[in-house]
């Protein structure tokens, strides 16, 4: 158990819905990463947060938004979903900015019908 | 750009074998992070081991050790008695304030 928590652990939706994945960071790490894995690929950096500021982005589409609560924790909103948006999205925390090593929740499996 | 390059998409070994996954990257700073991580059929990611480049002594976690070579900018991993639990898709990691993810090595284990 990495100290990540993800809710919900499965999320079945329609073709141009919105949701919200959920996102607890470990205790005491600041920083917050979603990323993207669809079947069979690599990881696809979405976006971070530090300390509930904005502080890099990655390969995020414009349907897509985050944001990072005084508590800390995070929530990722997917809107107007499309099929290829099905995926498994995992958040990931880290104590500082950047450098330093990132745990991962457990994942959100996300399917678009 | 930073870059990592998995080039060995699937591999096996017989159970209590050794095998090794390789690993190599491109950039030109001097001070990063390397990691190993581990994704079972469940798809949870799992951190095995973690290098700092400024460290010249190879990381070990139990049966998990890697070989740093970074002038080369390599980092194997190895895994020694290897269990059928192993049995995931490894993915290398570069982190320098950006983590870059290889495309990973999936590793099946066989009684």
């Amino acid at each position: 158990d990495s100290g990540v928590t993800q809710t919900p652990k499965h999320l079945i939706t329609a073709t141009g819905q919105r949701v919200t994945l959920r996102c607890s960071p470990r205790s005491g790490d600041l920083s917050v990463y979603w990323y993207q894995q669809s079947l069979d690929q690599g990881l696809q950096f979405l976006i971070q947060y530090y300390n509930g500021e904005e502080r890099a982005k990655g390969n995020i589409l414009e349907r897509f938004s985050a944001q990072q609560f005084p508590d800390l924790h995070s929530e990722l909103n997917l809107s107007s979903l499309e099929l290829g948006d099905s995926a498994l999205y995992f958040c990931a925390s880290s104590v500082g900015r950047g450098l330093d090593t990132q745990y991962f929740g457990p994942g959100t499996r996300l399917t678009v019908l | 750009a930073q870059t990592v390059t998995q080039s060995q998409p699937e591999m096996s070994v017989q159970e209590a074998e050794t095998v090794t996954l390789s690993c190599t990257y491109d950039t030109s700073e001097s001070n990063y992070y390397l990691f190993w991580y581990k994704q079972p059929p469940s798809r949870q990611m799992i951190l095995v081991i973690r290098q700092e480049a400024y460290k010249q002594q190879n990381a070990t976690e139990n049966r998990f050790s890697v070989n740093f070579q970074k002038a080369a900018k390599s980092f194997s991993l190895k895994i020694s008695d290897s269990q059928l639990g192993d049995t995931a898709m490894y993915f290398c990691a570069f982190n320098n304030n950006d983590m870059r993810f290889g495309a990973g090595t999936r590793l099946t284990v066989k009684p």
